[in-house]
């Protein structure tokens, strides 16, 4: 079955820089999550989207913004990178044909400022 | 404020014998509840999920337990494999069921080791 991907599965990056994380939610999936997973913590939820609009937002820094696509796609911009931004950063998506809202992950970036 | 908490870091447990993970949490507006296993370097992967209008579900292996008044969950795993060793998280939402919104929150993680 297809799985929610995410690319790049690793980024390195300097202070300053700016950084672009894709997520392709799985097939009929209408909801698409983004998720920070700093090391030794749990994963902290950022924003969300359904049908292409912003449906929730959590604790995401300004200097970072996302956007659905058409083809339901999604993209993280993150700008003026920070040292404390280097995380593991996921993409969930969900159904909401669904009975119930069970958040199938990608497998992650990891993105490393320098 | 953590409103989901594992308090165990980590669990130790022999093959074929029960594993017991447990979860708190202290918002009375969640209602679904999810557990999710995750490797090194992976996505958590979804295991099992339960609604607040339950207080049981099973699925092979697993069993999630939910015990409203008491704000408690737990996950059961029986028995365990040397396979099933990962961390585990617990997660919760608010306002579940056809809903666009539910973003998950969730616990600090618990390492299951099951040794052979």
């Amino acid at each position: 079955a297809a799985g929610v991907i995410q690319s790049p599965r690793h980024l390195i990056k300097e202070k300053r820089e700016t950084a672009t994380l894709k997520c392709y939610p799985i097939p009929r999936h209408d909801t698409v999550y983004w998720y920070q997973q700093g090391p030794g913590q749990d994963p902290q939820f950022l924003i969300s989207f359904y049908e292409k609009m912003q449906s929730d937002k959590g604790s995401i820094p300004d200097r970072f913004s996302a956007q659905q696509f058409s083809d339901y796609h999604s993209e993280l911009n993150m700008s003026s990178l920070e040292l404390g931004d280097s995380a593991l950063y996921f993409c969930a998506s969900s159904s909401t044909s669904g009975e119930y809202n069970e958040q199938f992950f990608g497998p992650g970036t990891r993105l490393t400022v320098l | 404020d953590q409103q989901v908490k594992q308090n165990s870091p980590s669990l130790s447990v022999q093959e074929g014998r029960i594993s017991i993970l447990n979860c708190d949490y202290t918002n009375s507006m969640f209602d679904y509840f999810l557990w999710y296993k995750k490797y090194p370097a992976e996505g958590p992967t979804f295991l099992i999920s339960i609604s607040s209008i339950k207080d049981k579900n099973e699925d092979g292996r697993f069993t999630v337990f939910l015990n409203k008044s008491a704000k408690h969950l737990s996950l059961h795993i029986v028995p365990s494999q040397p396979g099933d060793s990962a961390v585990y998280f617990c997660a919760a939402s608010a306002g579940a069921g056809g809903t666009s919104y539910g973003k998950l929150t969730f616990g600090q993680g618990t390492i299951l080791t099951v040794h052979p």
